[in-house]
């Protein structure tokens, strides 16, 4: 079983359009992540929740929107999509927020035309 | 604020070689460091960590990596590197020991030729 699972693996959309993508996990942890990963490979956080908190919103355009509906399930909403979203975006968990391991999932690839 | 330069943005080394992958960290306060190693088309997966205690760490796969205070280095090694080892390596620091303030350095691809 994947303990990290998101959907959908790669997204090609138009500009203006909204997208959802999908993460749960299976590891029994409290708290969620979103990062971004850019073309160069460069990771940063967006998001952060413990236990359906939001605990961390990075400087963060408002067309990215976070929802937990439970501990499990971490969903990423954008609006308006433009075309610097295109990177791949990566959930992770983490069992407390005191270890510095996380668990990522694949990646999902969205590309913004 | 805190960062992490990985110097090296591409390392490329034979098989069998011995490797290591550099990284230094920038922080006023104590820092908690990690190896993170990203395989093609997958996720992130810890390699080994460092919150206290010994300065040598020993991670999965064979890979140590010494914390040095004085340096402000995490420099990652291993002694002969494997075709399989061809992967991203991201260093990161975390002033707080907890996932959430995790900032990663911009990775280092090792290529392990035959």
């Amino acid at each position: 079983d994947t303990a990290v699972s998101q959907t959908p693996k790669y997204l090609v959309t138009q500009m203006g359009n909204d997208k959802s993508i999908k993460c749960e996990q299976n590891l029994g942890h409290d708290t969620m992540y979103w990062y971004k990963q850019d073309s160069k490979k460069f990771l940063k956080i967006m998001f952060s929740y413990n236990n359906k908190e939001l605990i961390i919103n990075e400087t963060v355009p408002n067309r990215f929107s976070p929802k937990s509906p439970d501990k499990a399930h971490l969903n990423l909403h954008i609006n308006s999509l433009e075309l610097g979203d295109s990177a791949v975006y990566f959930c992770a968990s983490s069992q407390n927020r005191n270890t510095g391991e996380l668990f990522f999932g694949e990646g999902s690839r969205l590309t913004v035309l | 604020a805190q960062s992490v330069t990985q110097l090296d943005s591409q390392v490329p080394v034979f098989e069998e070689a011995p490797v290591e992958l550099r990284c230094n960290y920038s922080s006023s306060v104590s820092v908690y460091l990690f190896w993170y190693v990203q395989y093609p088309n997958q996720g992130l997966q810890l390699l080994l960590k460092y919150l206290s205690g010994s300065t040598l760490v020993k991670g999965i796969n064979g890979f140590e990596a010494e914390f040095n205070k004085s340096q402000t280095s995490f420099h990652l090694r291993k002694p002969s590197v494997h075709i399989s080892d061809t992967a991203e390596y991201f260093c990161a620091a975390d002033p707080t020991g907890g996932g959430n303030k995790l900032t990663f350095g911009t990775g280092t691809q090792l290529k392990v030729e035959l």
